[in-house]
């Protein structure tokens, strides 16, 4: 059975705070890896990795893929009361056509 | 602004009734989903579609139904609701194998309380 794993699974921080989310995963036929953010309603796309070791940046936040040990990482620097959201890890299935999401870390920043 | 459009942003609907939960996307997106999201459990998917007529079941399929009779709209059917399909349902869509480089494009959801 394909599972995604995040830890923590919720996390409060202050504003300015460094926070490092986690998303293991065991899967038969690994695609690609996915991050999304989900405020109070749809989850948007921040990230897809496909490559181990190549990092993608967007802003404040950051993703890296390792493939050999099965996790990655998002990271968010300098921490903002906006960034306050559930984050979805999602694993796509090569020949299923289909994702695998993880529960979410749900992050709080407070001022 | 591309976008996927729930026709419900909340519904309630008595044991036993039939339920329709629309979703319509102006992406010409191949491939569509609908998940329900409950505390504690993350996104389950319910059932997919890859092309008009076509269906998968996803991982918790029982008690649901969909229908994709245009490449833009993808209905879930509840045929008798009950009180354990009270949830939020998510629909998404997106490319084959997300091949764009993008992931899905989802709903704002449709909140579902079953009474």
């Amino acid at each position: 059975e394909d599972k995604v794993v995040q830890s923590p699974l919720s996390l409060v921080v202050h504003e300015g705070d460094t926070v490092t989310l986690n998303c293991s995963y065991e899967v038969t036929n690994f695609r690609s890896l996915l991050w999304y953010k989900q405020e109070k309603k749809a989850p948007t796309f921040l990230f897809m990795l496909t490559s181990s070791g190549i990092e993608k940046k967007s802003g404040r936040l950051s993703s890296i893929l390792d493939k050999k040990e099965l996790f990655s990482i998002l990271n968010i620097t300098a921490t903002q009361t906006g960034d306050s959201a559930v984050y979805l890890c999602a694993v796509e299935i090569s020949n299923a056509g289909k994702s695998t999401f993880g529960d979410g870390t749900t992050l709080t920043v407070k001022p | 602004d591309v976008k996927v459009t729930q026709s419900s942003r909340y519904l309630v609907k008595r044991t036993g009734e039939k339920v329709f939960l629309e979703c319509v996307q102006d992406m010409d997106h191949e491939n569509m989903f609908w998940y329900r999201q409950d505390p504690g459990l993350g996104l389950r998917l319910i059932y997919f579609s890859y092309d008009v007529k076509m269906k998968e079941k996803g991982d918790i399929p029982e008690g649901y139904s969909v229908s994709r009779e245009k490449k833009e709209r993808f209905s879930l059917i509840l045929e008798s609701a009950s009180t354990n399909q009270t949830s939020m349902y998510l629909c998404a869509s997106g490319f084959p194998l997300l091949s764009r480089g993008h992931g899905y494009t989802f709903g704002s959801g449709t909140r579902l309380t079953v009474v």
